[in-house]
């Protein structure tokens, strides 16, 4: 089983649609969990972080269920600059490895 | 600008021909990092390094040597490079203690 895991889509939506994605993660003692966006043939970007509590960032929405150790990624009112690959990040927190899932590929339609 | 640099960007290689990507970061990251990207897999770490002269294996550190002289330099070398290192390779520096990674533009690289 791979340690963080994630469903490769790719997903397609119309503009304007709420789409939510999981990722899942093998370590129970994982502490630090993290969505970045990666466009086409790009780098990489901090898209937030995600907290116990939850959090939100405008449109974007990260939730953490530590019970069944997956975390979520929701996206209101998808946009066509939403279109990207979505890869989670988890890690034992502090300077400790932090693992990619292989992503989570969202296009959005007009 | 905050930024981590990396160079080449693209590069064509041949079997056994040492090679070396730069990297190097302007924001004074004490932690740096080196991932392979390979489609279906995702990010792999190769080697990480904590603060200078002090590096680590990651998870896929075979055909690969890196160093850690200056704290803003961190390259990546292939002494023999072989054709299963054909990948997109991403250098990062981490900002603070379970903080934020900033990647660079990423160096694709092919060995025929």
């Amino acid at each position: 089983r791979k340690e963080v895991e994630q469903d490769p889509g790719p997903f397609n939506v119309p503009e304007g649609a709420t789409v939510a994605f999981n990722c899942t993660y093998s370590n129970s003692a994982s502490q630090s969990f993290f969505w970045y966006r990666q466009d086409c043939r790009k780098e990489p970007k901090l898209l937030m972080s995600v907290y116990s509590s939850g959090n939100e960032d405008g449109r974007f929405t990260a939730q953490l269920n530590r019970a069944s150790q997956y975390i979520s990624l929701l996206i209101r009112d998808s946009k066509l600059s939403d279109s990207a690959t979505y890869l989670c990040a988890v890690s034992l927190g502090g300077y400790n490895k932090l693992i990619f899932g292989a992503g989570t590929r969202l296009a959005v339609h007009p | 600008e905050a930024q981590v640099t990396q160079n080449p960007r693209y590069l064509i290689t041949v079997t056994g021909k040492k090679l070396t990507v730069t990297c190097s970061q302007n924001m004074n990251h004490e932690y740096m990092s080196w991932y392979r990207q390979d489609p279906g897999l995702g990010l792999r770490q190769i080697y990480y390094s904590m603060n200078v002269e002090v590096t680590d294996k990651g998870d896929v550190p075979e055909g690969y040597k890196v160093s850690r002289k200056e704290k803003r330099n961190f390259p990546l070398i292939l002494e023999s490079p072989s054709p299963n290192q054909t990948s997109l390779y991403f250098c990062a520096s981490l900002e603070g203690f379970n903080g934020e990674l900033f990647f660079g533009e990423g160096s694709r690289l092919t060995v025929l």
